[in-house]
Formats: structure tokens, sequence, C-alpha cells
């Protein structure tokens, strides 16, 4: 049992590239996440889906976007990444709201 | 309006106790904690409800006083593995949740 799945673990981008996250669970979960993580600090929300076809904006959103297109999966994008987006960046899945969060291992993300 | 931790940090040697607090200016309707060691993903460890009672989880466990709009975690006699980052996640009556900016704990032999 995978759980969820992030790839990739580690990517170097420059200034104005674009990228795509990948994030995979095999739990049937409904709800999924994306969060930035910066160095000692915690989780800050940045895209979440409450279903298939579903995307809603987190508390920091701006310079990214999302689909879900299938239930399994949903995928974080820069359009052009800025060195501001430097960050660990973890993919979570749950059942339902307010339920156990399960998180990738997360995918390291540096941006020069 | 993200969620307050105290203290940011606490250092303990093996066998002490530890509290960590969650607090809210908002109305919450529950709290979840989670653990992160080090270059890894965070953990679930638990949740407390509105109304609900004060739950466990091995020698960890934790109380929500909904009137204060704050969580605390109790870390009992603590051990090596306990050392980690916990965070709390605050989920309101508006559906809303964040994430506090965790609490640095360091269990010493």
């Amino acid at each position: 049992n995978a759980g969820v799945t992030q790839t990739p673990k580690f990517r170097v981008l420059k200034t104005g590239q674009s990228m795509t996250l990948l994030c995979a669970q095999d739990m049937n979960h409904e709800y999924m996440y994306w969060y930035r993580q910066d160095p000692g600090m915690g989780l800050r929300l940045i895209h979440y889906s409450v279903g298939e076809g579903t995307t809603a904006k987190g508390e920091v959103p701006d310079g990214y976007n999302v689909s879900r297109l299938k239930k399994q999966n949903f995928l974080l994008g820069l359009e052009s990444a800025a060195p501001s987006q430097t960050s660990v960046y973890f993919c979570a899945s749950s059942y339902g709201w307010n339920t156990e969060a399960f998180f990738g291992q997360g995918t390291r993300l540096t941006v020069v | 309006q993200q969620p307050v931790q105290s203290p940011q940090a606490v250092i303990l040697r093996e066998g002490e106790d530890a509290v960590i607090n969650c607090s809210s200016s908002k109305a919450l309707y529950s709290v979840h904690w989670y653990r992160q060691k080090h270059g890894e993903a965070p953990v679930f460890l638990m949740i407390l409800l509105k109304g609900g009672e004060q739950k466990g989880h091995d020698k960890i466990s934790a109380s929500f006083n909904e009137k204060k709009q704050q969580s605390s975690l109790y870390l009992t006699a603590s051990q090596l593995s306990y050392s980690g980052t916990y965070f709390c996640g605050t989920y309101t009556n508006a559906g809303k949740s964040t994430f506090g900016d965790g609490t640095t704990l360091t269990v010493k032999p």
C-alpha cells in the first residue's frame, strides 16, 4: 500500500521556468491538498480539492495552479518559477474534511 | 489566521514530561496534532473534536478547551523517539483549516 506518492523528490529550476509536481494516492480519498513548508515554519495550504474535477484556493495560491482530472491524482503547476517559491512541497489526502490527513514524502524545490 | 503554538522549542531528558499548547483567535470545531521528524513527512497523532473527550495515543494525550479555543498536547515520560516538530492544525466552524508554526521537541538521553 503506497499511500501518497509525490514525484519528483528533488528539483532545481531556473527563474522563469515551469514545472509540474505530481501527487498520487491509492486510498480512494476525496480530499487532496498541496502545502508548502518553509524552513522553521509550518505548513501553508496552497490549493486543495474536495473531489475529482474540483479545486479551490488555500492560504497562499498566487503563482501556482492545480488540476484534479482523476480522483487519485492532484497536480501542482508553477508557470514561471521565482526564488520565493523555493520550499518543500507536501501533498496530502484525506477521506473527508476534518479527518486524518496522509502526507507524501515531500518535494524539495530550489529556484535559482 | 493561523494558531499560535507555545513554546517554540523544548529540550527534555528521557523520562521527563512536556506540554505543548495551541491557541486560536477563532471559534474552533476541532484540533489536529501531527509530528514531523527531520526530513520526513508529518504523521497524524490525533484529532480533538468540539465536545469530545480527551484523547490518548500511547503516552501522548491531548485536550481541547472550547471556551478558550485552546488545545494542549501532553507528552508523558518522554522517549528518544518523541523528538521532532509537533504541529497543531485547527479547523474552524467556517470550514477553514490552518497549521501552527510548530514546536520542536528534543529528547536527550
